[in-house]
């Protein structure tokens, strides 16, 4: 009955590698999000997909590719890994209401280390 | 210039007290405002949430927002050792609500 789940909860990789990470929420919300969280704590948006549609992308290297096959999944592939890239990366959810209230659900997090 | 500025603290408060966490931020159009609370090696979770000037009250949180002074904070109420973690003050706007901003954090410790 978990709301937000992310796969996997933990992944360690050489640099250069490829890797991805999973999401899906089943609480019917028709928002989806990545976000990153760096050692400093400092979480920032990366993609938003509303419906399947990417509405959100703010500055990040292309070796970084979200795709949502349907509204209940957003997945995050990226290329090339760099030390750079270390991180916990988060999933979330929302559901967009009238007056901008947007309660964003987050997934467990993905803790990413690159050697 | 940061869109959402916190104290990163940590901030140390004696059990009972009353914390009191500051965020400031630079969009003049925001239009909510949220406190996620986070405990170490946990994802954010939604606390409290405020759209007009004023103070907004859930048990013992209380959130206060100052659109003029572009200014939110949260206070807790006799505070609890299991309030220690990071409170993370985001912002959204109108124009775009989907887009949450968040600050980098407060990390909370209460001492008994």
């Amino acid at each position: 009955d978990t709301a937000v789940s992310q796969t996997p909860k933990y992944l360690v990789t050489q640099m250069g590698n490829d890797k991805s990470i999973k999401c899906e929420q089943n609480l019917g919300h028709d928002t989806m999000y990545w976000y990153k969280q760096d050692s400093k704590k400092f979480l920032k948006i990366m993609f938003s997909y509303n419906n399947k549609e990417l509405i959100i992308n703010e500055t990040v290297p292309n070796r970084f590719s979200p795709k949502s096959p349907d509204k209940a999944h957003l997945n995050l592939h990226i290329n090339s890994l760099e030390l750079g890239d270390s991180a916990v990366y988060f999933c979330a959810s929302s559901l967009l209401l009238a007056g901008g209230f947007n309660e964003q659900f987050f997934g467990p997090g993905t803790r990413l280390t690159v050697l | 210039q940061k869109e959402v500025e916190q104290n990163s603290g940590p901030l140390s408060v004696p059990e009972g007290a009353i914390a009191s966490l500051n965020c400031t931020y630079s969009d003049r159009g925001s239009q909510s405002f949220f406190w996620y609370r986070q405990y170490s090696g946990k994802s954010p979770e939604l606390i409290m949430f405020i759209y007009s000037n004023g103070d907004k009250e859930d048990g013992r949180f209380t959130a206060q927002l100052n659109k003029a002074s572009q200014y939110v904070s949260l206070l807790i109420r006799d505070s609890q050792p299991s309030d220690s973690a990071t409170y993370l003050c985001a912002v959204s706007s109108y124009s775009s609500a989907s887009k949450i901003i968040f600050g980098s954090g407060t990390r909370l410790s209460i001492r008994p």
